[in-house]
């Protein structure tokens, strides 16, 4: 079954913990990104990566890291830095990264910080 | 910078009317629209989009949408509504920014049918 995955599906942390959100996909897609969904303001994009070993800044990059080390893995960390990083967060895929291409959504990882 | 703009943020329909939803971008150059949604509990997907060609593009579950590139519109239709369709939906932009796919995303609107 291709798709995206995304664990956990809730996550909850102290605040001034760095947290890490996994995304792995197996649709061999060469283009990743991670979007931040809050009520009201859509899907804002935080971070995307077009091949391995490269990414770039979106929208609100802010307080936020990502590695693309593998193909299939798009880790997004949540930093102390982030100032309001309880939120939904999802990852999607695309097979390239232009502007044609349709991206997968995974399920998404609720995050809650305490 | 690329905008994308959903008109209404909650609409509520009987089953069997008809649904119109807003959406407007704001990037001059050459760009692709979609529109995906979210169902209650399920990933968001691609309802339908728009490369070139026939400003009408028909997608899944009997949805169609229409690029008016004077209006910069490409607005969401269907004739008959089900309760199935409650969900949230967003219209999407996607432009070359630099080399780069950039692809904007709307606020969302939220659909509920009422039976």
């Amino acid at each position: 079954d291709g798709g995206i995955t995304q664990s956990p599906k809730y996550l909850f942390r102290k605040e001034g913990q760095n947290v890490t959100l996994s995304c792995e996909q197996n649709l061999n897609h060469d283009a990743m990104y991670w979007y931040r969904q809050d009520p009201g303001q859509g899907l804002r994009l935080i971070y995307y990566s077009q091949i391995v070993n490269d990414f770039q800044k979106g929208d609100i990059a802010e307080g936020y890291s990502v590695s693309r080390e593998k193909k299939e893995s798009f880790p997004l960390t949540v930093t102390s830095a982030q100032k309001n990083p309880t939120a939904f967060y999802l990852c999607a895929s695309s097979l390239r990264g232009d502007r044609k291409n349709e991206q997968f959504f995974g399920p998404g990882t609720r995050l809650t910080v305490l | 910078a690329q905008s994308v703009s959903q008109h209404n943020h909650h609409v509520i329909l009987s089953e069997a009317a008809s649904l119109e939803l807003g959406c407007n971008y704001s990037y001059g150059g050459t760009v692709n629209l979609f529109w995906y949604v979210q169902y209650p509990g399920q990933h968001l997907q691609l309802l339908l989009k728009y490369f070139s060609g026939d400003p009408l593009v028909k997608g899944i579950k009997g949805f169609e949408a229409e690029f008016i590139k004077s209006k910069f519109s490409f607005n969401l239709r269907k004739p008959s509504v089900q309760w199935s369709d409650t969900a949230e939906y967003f219209c999407a932009a996607g432009s070359d920014s630099g080399g780069y796919q950039k692809v904007t995303f709307g606020t969302g609107t939220k659909l509920q049918v009422i039976p």
